[in-house]
């Protein structure tokens, strides 16, 4: 199966910062999606961006899907944004970034 | 508003029992998924549908089934719970895969299985 890498694993960030997740796959991929898995465990869908950049407010996603690759900008980070960040294609997930936001 | 339901929230059930886990859609949509999370797994696919009828092995099917009799509904039947299968399982759809799809999901059942 086609393998998801995402980084960093971890990310901690004062409020008020910007962040960029990665999310690298194995293989080209159609039906690339962003979610988001707040504390309670229910997940967000945040992009659904087999290409090119969306934006959403404080967030935007990039995929270059030539290169099977795809980036998760958050800039001006709350503590509502903690979590977990998964890309995915449906069938396989990355393990996730887990970003806390600190007051 | 459409929505997604999954039941129960939370199972407790014995090694070896049958155990089904419901999934509701109220999108119409014709794509169907279950996955499981675990640690340091992230999320796994399970099985998952395209219509009526439609099924299809994900990564992690073996001691799995579902049916799909409906377009609203695809349960998710554990033959023989085993311990191995405590975990939290989401069930997720989406509508044919094209400009602005995008999966919606439950909100997870827990299962222990002792």
């Amino acid at each position: 199966g086609i393998q998801v890498e995402q980084s960093p694993p971890d990310l901690i960030l004062q409020e008020g910062a910007n962040s960029t997740l990665r999310c690298n796959f194995s293989d080209s991929v159609n039906n690339l999606q962003w979610f988001h898995q707040n504390p309670w465990g229910q997940l967000i869908n945040l992009f659904y961006i087999p290409s090119g950049t969306k934006q959403n407010g404080r967030l935007s996603a990039t995929t270059v899907a030539t290169e099977r690759y795809s980036l998760l900008y958050i800039s001006s980070s709350q503590t509502t944004d903690s979590g977990v960040y998964f890309c995915s294609n449906q069938f396989y997930f990355g393990t996730g970034t887990s970003l806390t936001v600190i007051p | 508003d459409a929505e997604i339901t999954q039941s129960p929230r939370h199972k407790i059930t014995e090694t070896g029992r049958q155990v089904t886990l419901a999934c509701h859609q109220t999108w119409n949509h014709n794509n169907m998924f279950w996955y499981r999370q675990d640690l340091g797994h992230g999320l796994r696919l399970i099985h998952y549908s395209y219509g009526v009828h439609d099924t299809n092995k994900g990564e992690v099917s073996d001691g799995y089934s579902v049916s799909r009799s409906n377009t609203e509904d695809l349960p998710l039947t554990l033959e023989s719970a085993a311990s191995s299968q405590t975990s939290v399982y989401f069930c997720a759809s989406s509508e044919v895969p094209g400009p602005g799809t995008e999966a919606f999901f439950g909100q997870g059942t827990r299962l222990t299985v002792v």
